[in-house]
């Protein structure tokens, strides 16, 4: 199983672009590279999904460059309900299972 | 469409009872997922199940945790014996039957708490 590393906490203010990239260096050919957002006691939720180059939805964007080694999660103009955990997953997405990483703490502040 | 549902929210037991956590899928969801997240820690796989069948359970450990998912009613996960250690939230999630995409739905959780 691919080994995700990402930052533990990052700093924000309302209004500004976030960008958290996760390295995955051993990420094999079938595995897609998925986020969740988790708030404090509450489950994990979808954010976007990618393989490869650059997937947008209503919430996030995931850039994916071409050797697949790394992602970043752009989050743009971020409130202060964007406080939350963002665990970057690698993997086969026929396996079943999520394996989650520490994660990065994102602090959004007034 | 309801989503996935967890019970009870809140679970306190003494050392050596047992803890029985509930989960509903989503309808139409027959994979359910259950993992373990001890504070400050990310989630832990423990068990993949579809109705009737465990799929995958190496993240279970093994003794004293069982799960099913019977024909009809919800997901069960069961610890015996309890310990101060089984204290953690324990979420289910669930996904439709052959999903292409690795995206679960999760419940809002169990928080067991171990005395």
């Amino acid at each position: 199983l691919a080994k995700t590393t990402q930052p533990i906490s990052m700093d924000s203010y309302e209004g500004q672009e976030v960008n958290i990239t996760c390295s995955h260096n051993n990420i094999a050919t079938n595995d897609y590279i998925t986020w969740y957002q988790q708030f404090p006691s509450q489950g994990p939720r979808f954010i976007i999904q990618g393989y490869k180059t650059k997937v947008t939805n209503e919430v996030a964007s995931l850039f994916i460059p071409a050797d697949r080694k790394s992602s970043t999660l752009s989050l743009p103009r971020v409130s202060l309900s964007d406080t939350a955990v963002y665990y970057c997953l690698v993997g086969d997405p026929l396996a079943g299972k999520l394996i989650f990483g520490q994660g990065t703490t994102l602090q959004v502040k007034p | 469409n309801a989503g996935v549902m967890q019970n009870p929210r809140h679970l306190v037991r003494r050392r050596g009872q047992e803890a029985r956590l509930r989960c509903s899928p989503m309808k139409g969801h027959s994979h359910v997922y259950w993992y373990r997240q001890l504070p400050e820690e990310g989630l832990k796989f423990m068990v993949y199940l579809q109705k009737e069948n465990i799929i995958d359970e190496s993240g279970m450990p093994k003794e004293r945790f069982s799960a099913e998912f019977p024909k009809e009613g919800p997901s069960i996960l069961r610890i015996q014996q309890v310990v101060r250690g089984d204290s953690a939230a324990y979420f289910c999630a669930s996904s439709p039957q052959g999903a292409v995409y690795n995206e679960q739905f999760f419940g809002p959780g169990t928080r067991l708490t171990v005395l």
